[in-house]
This record gives C-alpha cells, sequence and structure tokens, in this order.
C-alpha cells in the first residue's frame, strides 16, 4: 500500500518554457503533498507543502510565482516550473501524507533538464 | 529549526559485513526519526522509523537505535548483500502542530557501497 505515482519521470525542454509535474497517491488519500527538489548527491530540500483545497505553504527562497502547486483532490497535486532556465535543472520529489503523524510516502522523482 | 548531521558521507563494505550510519540532531522536540533508502534515479523509499519512545526497533537485518539524551540515531545493516547499495538518509521530524503528516528534516545522506 501506500503506492505514491510521480509522472513524467524525465523532462528535457528548451528554456522559457513551463513544466508540469503530477503526482498521484493511488491508494490512499493524502490529506498533504510535498514537494522536494534534489540536487546530484545532495540531500532532499523541501520546497512546498500543499493541503488540499488550500494554498501552498513555501519554504524561505522558494519562489511561488516560479514554482506553482495546486493540490485540487485527495489523490492528485501537480508542481509547474514556469518559465523554467538551466538553472532549474534538477530532480524533483514529491510525496504524500495522510496526516495522523504517518510519514509521508514518496514518489520515484521527476529529472527535469533545461537546455 | 532542526539541524541533522550523518556520517559517514560514503561507506563501503564486504557482502556479509555489518554497515552502522550515524546521524545527531539538535532539536529535542524530534520524536519521529525515519529511515530512507534512495536507489539510484528513484525516489527515496522509508525502510524503517523509530518514535522518541522507543529506544531500539529491529526487522529483519535492519536496526535502528535511539538515544534520546545524547540526541542521537544510528541504522544498523546486518549480513549486507549487494543490493543494499544505495544512498541512505536520516531524518528527524517533530510532533506536527496541527496533527499532520510528519514534516522531517533530512541528513545529507550515505552513499552505501556493498561488494560482492
Amino acid at each position: 500500500g501506500a503506492v505514491v505515482s510521480q509522472h513524467p519521470s524525465r523532462v528535457i525542454c528548451k528554456s522559457g518554457t513551463s513544466v508540469k509535474i503530477e503526482c498521484r497517491s493511488l491508494d490512499f488519500q493524502a490529506t498533504t503533498m510535498f514537494w522536494y527538489r534534489q540536487f546530484p548527491k545532495q540531500s532532499l530540500m523541501l520546497m512546498a507543502t500543499s493541503n488540499e483545497g488550500s494554498k501552498a505553504t513555501y519554504e524561505q527562497g522558494v519562489e511561488k510565482d516560479k514554482f506553482l502547486i495546486n493540490h485540487a483532490s485527495l489523490t492528485l497535486s501537480t508542481l509547474t516550473v514556469t518559465s523554467a532556465h538551466p538553472e532549474d535543472s534538477s530532480f524533483y520529489i514529491c510525496s504524500a501524507g495522510t496526516g495522523g503523524k504517518q510519514p509521508q510516502h514518496f514518489g520515484d522523482g521527476t529529472r527535469l533538464s533545461i537546455l | 529549526g532542526e539541524n541533522v548531521e550523518q556520517h559517514p558521507s560514503t561507506l563501503s563494505v564486504q557482502e556479509g559485513d555489518s554497515a552502522v550510519i550515524k546521524c545527531t540532531y539538535s532539536d529535542s522536540a524530534s520524536n519521529y526519526f525515519p529511515w530512507y533508502k534512495q536507489e539510484l534515479g528513484k525516489g527515496p523509499q522509508l525502510i524503517i522509523d523509530i518514535r522518541s519512545n522507543v529506544g531500539e526497533k529491529k526487522d529483519q537485518r535492519i536496526a535502528v537505535t535511539l538515544n534520546k539524551t545524547a540526541k542521537h540515531f544510528s541504522l544498523h545493516i546486518t549480513e549486507t548483500q549487494p543490493e543494499d547499495s544505495a544512498v541512505y538518509f536520516c531524518a528527524a521530524s517533530p510532533a506536527s502542530s496541527s496533527g499532520g503528516s510528519y514534516i522531517p528534516t533530512f541528513g545529507r545522506g550515505t552513499s552505501l557501497i556493498v561488494h560482492p
């Protein structure tokens, strides 16, 4: 149980385009979803936390207009990287939690490469 | 905020040996300590966790210990196998003020290499 599906697994696109990444909880309802960014050989850095039906809470230093998060249902959250530039290239990982002081469950990540 | 230190950054062992990864944390309010295994190109997978009311927990070849007084916790893998090779992250999290999911602070990771 507790499967989180993330799509796409890899994206390569030109600078200036916007990219949308989907995160779905397949067999449970996720009251909260989290978005992380991970640089090579680095740890996971939390970007934002989103609760279904409300605005996301962004960590300090993360531009909310750059990284748009939508959590429209209890099983789907999306991260849109707007006007992406090469410095946005990274590994983006989502996770989902059921609340009730339970651990997060992670998706398999999206490798974003901006040319 | 919480600060989690993890050592070593790289650990190389022979198949069958034991591997130990150690972490320290700074926030005495942290009471949940998960360990994640991340294989190349994949997201982290929870392999074991421990809560502050327990000093030790074991699951087959994996065990975790927690010393709340010293604010450190460790992952022990016995009889290592090549498929154990991955990056391991420790994390620490305080209880959620809203009763929601834990939001852990991660260590920097340990790259474990098990040689056949």
